[in-house]
């Protein structure tokens, strides 16, 4: 089956440094999102990419749609406090038609240090 | 505000008994699913409904049965045939293909 892979697993940083995560799949996907969890809640879309090469922002956050449509990375910026959570990527291979498809890593758990 | 409500958020029931747990969503969305979490292993889609009164089986479907009697609801029931019940239940909804909005959750906890 396909199969995405997210890392790194989990990372800590010092406030106010940048991190990078990335996902990449076994097969090319035609959509790409990336989630924060919060402890005890539920994922909050951040950015969602529909075009290889396509690059976005939301504040600090920026995402890009790999080229070859086998990967996506996630930046955050100048880190703070509340970035700590849990980020999943989520992706949808070409003609899969609906949500039912939607294929999810296992999450980059992100702490900060003040 | 439109969104997804998720209910109880903590749940405790004891092996042998089923539990159901509520999803309403106000988002006017057709689509709706749920989600077991368990850590270590991501999200994995239990049923889904695209529209009322029809849903289909996901990845993970045994044990479990749903309901779509209506658009915003779409109650989850965790039966006495699901082996490992604790975890931590996702509800979401979408309109046609968009991004999944989530509920926050409900915590099952089976002793």
């Amino acid at each position: 089956g396909q199969q995405l892979n997210q890392s790194p697993q989990s990372m800590f940083i010092q406030e106010g440094e940048d991190v990078s995560m990335n996902c990449t799949s076994s097969s090319i996907f035609n959509t790409w999102l990336w989630y924060k969890q919060d402890p005890g809640e539920g994922p909050v879309l951040l950015i969602a990419l529909y075009k290889a090469g396509e690059l976005t922002s939301n504040g600090r956050l920026t995402a890009q749609f790999g080229i070859t449509r086998k990967d996506s990375f996630l930046n955050i910026s100048a880190s703070i406090p509340s970035d700590v959570g849990i980020y999943f990527c989520a992706g949808q291979a070409r003609n899969a038609g609906n949500n039912r498809k939607l294929i999810w890593g296992l999450g980059t758990s992100l702490g900060v240090n003040p | 505000d439109g969104g997804i409500t998720q209910s109880p958020k903590y749940l405790f029931r004891k092996e042998g008994q089923n539990v159901t747990l509520s999803c309403e969503q106000n988002l006017n969305h057709d689509a709706m699913y749920w989600y077991r979490q368990d850590p270590g292993q991501g999200l994995r889609l239990i049923y889904y409904s695209q529209i009322v009164n029809d849903f289909q089986k996901g990845d993970i479907a045994e044990g479990y049965s749903v309901s779509r009697e209506k658009k915003e609801s779409f109650p989850l029931t965790v039966t006495s045939a699901q082996k490992n019940p604790t975890a931590f239940y996702l509800c979401a909804s979408s309109k046609g293909n968009s991004p999944l909005h989530f509920g926050n959750g409900t915590r099952l906890t089976v002793t």
